[in-house]
């Protein structure tokens, strides 16, 4: 069992483009979560889905897209990537313990560059 | 609204040293509260975690936590720490939603271990 995999592990992208990063997770979990880390601000939550086919807002959602098409993958969409973009995404998801969710497993990241 | 402060980014130890780490929290609701550990180059994992029940909890490694609702803490310590321990933790508090959670962490504390 993977868990959960993040694709690409890095990317170094030019201002401007299109650029679509991948979350699968193989636990049948019925929610899932973008974040962003940066430097000393932690983890702030991007996008959440708390089954296929919805989606919510986080914390700092503008200038991210999501879609939950199936229960296994979440992508994240930047539409039009800006250099204050850069940072370490992580895909995280939870499944469902007596009807509440508790334990969020993450990915292993992946690693954005805007120029 | 929730939030976290990990007051101290830094740690610095000695191997065997005991230390703690600080986590104060804010929330109007009932929560639950994590602590989750990421070692260099890689995704967070989940270290320990209070849902209910006995406020001490424990990890596999050696490292527990104590729910302190008066004090709205849940610092996290170990009597005594080793190099591999070196790594960023992050506290966090979620809320008791039935199918997802949003996960409110904190800036993270890196503890640094010198032999």
């Amino acid at each position: 069992i993977a868990g959960i995999t993040q694709a690409p592990t890095s990317q170094i992208l030019a201002a401007g483009r299109r650029m679509t990063l991948r979350c699968t997770q193989d636990m049948r979990h019925n929610a899932m979560y973008w974040y962003r880390q940066d430097l000393g601000l932690g983890l702030r939550l991007i996008h959440y889905s708390n089954t296929a086919g919805t989606t919510g807002k986080g914390e700092v959602p503008d200038g991210y897209s999501v879609s939950r098409a199936n229960t296994d993958d979440f992508p994240l969409t930047l539409a039009s990537a800006v250099p204050s973009q850069t940072s370490v995404y992580f895909c995280a998801s939870s499944g469902l313990a007596g009807g509440t969710t508790d334990t969020q497993y993450f990915g292993p990241g992946t690693r954005l560059t805007v120029l | 609204a929730q939030s976290v402060t990990q007051l101290d980014s830094q740690v610095p130890v000695f191997e065997e040293a005991p230390v703690e780490l600080r986590c104060n929290y804010s929330s109007s609701v009932s929560v639950y509260l994590f602590w989750y550990v990421q070692y260099p180059n890689q995704g967070l994992q989940l270290l320990l975690k209070y849902l209910s029940g006995s406020t001490l909890v424990e990890s596999i490694n050696g490292f527990e936590a104590e729910f302190n609702k008066s004090q709205t803490s849940f610092h996290l310590r170990k009597p005594s720490v080793h190099i591999s321990d070196t790594a960023e933790y992050f506290c966090a508090v979620g809320s008791r939603n039935t199918g997802f959670q949003k996960l409110v962490f904190g800036t993270g504390t890196r503890l640094l271990v010198s032999p």
